[in-house]
């Protein structure tokens, strides 16, 4: 069964950083890209950023680039998410997902979310 | 960019739904997806590559279109089908999701 289970959120004052887990298990996990998706209070999802099954390729959405990194460390099944320069704005429950093999970035299963709040 | 019309949609049980999901480019492959959320639950797979049904999801659900233009129907509704549903392009980076509509109980 596939499980992905996301951690680091909490309280962060503007300015400040995070470092968002999602620790993976049921699926081979160097096989498969994975990607952040994040949902604010009351809206939409919006796509975060997703990583090729390796590593090597990473896409972020513009306006996120810079203040945002994500990685991966196949060798402990897990997913992080880098946030810098944190703004009220960021306020969000951010979800990781499992994409499908090769370059098939569905997100065919996703972990329940953590949530961030920016605040002072 | 992805437009999703109409932002809601007020039907009863029984009923048919008809969810328009519309792309400014060309979305190669058919890599289009859609995903059902409930109140206070993650997203769940239901549609991807326009048309193909993700595991578990019900045949009540069909998905159609290319290029630009898609649609996902539930031909009849259920009362666990009331949620909301947000189409997603996975083709390009950035991999953009529409704004949602959202099926509520007339």
């Amino acid at each position: 069964e596939v499980q992905l289970l996301e951690s680091g959120g909490g309280l962060v004052q503007p300015g400040g950083s995070l470092r968002l887990s999602c620790a993976a298990s049921g699926f081979t996990f160097n096989r498969h890209g994975m990607t952040w998706v994040r949902q604010a209070p009351g809206k939409g999802l919006e796509w975060v950023s997703s990583i090729s099954a390796s590593g090597g390729r990473t896409y972020f959405t513009d306006s996120l680039k810079g203040r945002f990194t994500i990685s991966r460390d196949n060798s402990k099944n897990t997913l992080f998410l880098q946030l810098n320069s944190l703004r009220a704005e960021d306020t969000a429950t951010y979800y990781c997902a499992k994409n499908n093999i090769r370059d098939d970035y569905r997100n065919d299963y996703w972990g329940q979310g953590t949530l961030v709040t920016v605040s002072s | 960019v992805l437009t999703q019309s109409p932002g809601t949609l007020s039907l009863s049980p029984g009923e048919r739904a008809t969810l328009s999901c519309r792309a400014s480019q060309s979305v190669s492959s058919n890599y289009l997806a859609w995903y059902q959320q409930k109140p206070g639950q993650a997203p769940r797979l239901l549609m991807y590559a326009a048309s193909t049904r993700a595991t578990g999801t019900p045949d009540r659900f069909s998905g159609s279109g290319s290029e630009t233009d898609f649609t996902l129907t539930i031909t009849r509704l259920e009362p666990e089908d009331f949620a909301v549903y947000y189409c997603q392009q996975y083709d390009t980076s950035p991999f953009t999701f529409g704004p949602g509509t959202k099926v509520d109980i007339k």
